[in-house]
């Protein structure tokens, strides 16, 4: 199976900072890489798929970068609904798996 | 819009098997644009795929192979639904369970039901 590990696993930042999220494939994924956030009590949403392609509706301040075995997730400028656990994705192969996910938590 | 609606039971006695089920509205279980999964989430194991089924010139199905020996996932045309079924569960496989929906071109999971907390227990 493909690992996907994720750093940092949790972060603090102010309203308005410049937040990036890290995620290593252990192989090459080539650009199969999606990145979802959960909110408490929720199902993931999807942000960004294949790298750097962003979901329909979701805000501009996310974006994403990276190919091969490393890649980010970089919100521009956090905002207070940014609140979230972050978690990246890889569909090069089955079994589809995940990172161990990234808690955002607003200073 | 897609919207995926998951029933039953939160409680499984140990040795048991258990039963979920995935309606799907707007979108076809039969459509050859994606695949049907399932995905479970609990603290020890965070987000872990289980399994999908998909139709392409016949069905298919994949499976985790932690759970290979446990799991069938079946697409039902007649309802547009699929279901998960997973025997002889333990303590372990408490866990939130999801289904979602893959594109199957650039194979991405853009929809989800809204979860089931399964709960292992006698």
């Amino acid at each position: 199976d493909i690992q996907m590990t994720q750093s940092p696993s949790s972060l603090s930042a102010s309203v308005g900072d410049r937040v990036t999220i890290t995620c290593r494939a252990s192989q090459s994924i080539n650009s199969y890489l999606n990145w979802y956030q959960q909110k408490p009590g929720t199902a993931p949403k999807l942000l960004i798929y294949v790298a750097s392609s962003l979901q329909s509706g979701v805000p501009s301040r996310f974006s994403g970068s990276g190919s091969g075995t490393d890649f980010t997730l970089t919100i521009s400028s956090l905002q207070p609904e940014d609140l979230a656990t972050y978690y990246c994705q890889q569909s090069y192969t089955t079994p589809r798996t995940f990172g161990q996910g990234t808690k955002v938590e607003i200073k | 819009q897609v919207h995926l609606q998951q029933s039953g039971p939160g409680l499984v006695k140990p040795s048991q098997t258990l039963s979920l089920t995935c309606a799907i509205s707007g979108d076809s279980v039969s459509s050859n644009s994606a695949a049907w999964s399932w995905i479970r989430q609990s603290p020890s194991r965070g987000l872990e795929w289980l399994g999908r089924t998909y139709y392409e010139s016949r069905w298919h199905t994949d499976y985790a192979v932690s759970v290979q020996s446990r799991i069938t996932v079946n697409p039902d045309t007649s309802k547009n639904q699929f279901s998960l079924l997973l025997n002889s569960v333990t303590l372990e496989d408490t866990a939130i369970y999801f289904c979602a929906r893959e594109t199957i071109f650039d194979s991405y999971f853009d929809h989800w039901g809204q979860g089931t907390l399964v709960t292992v227990s006698s």
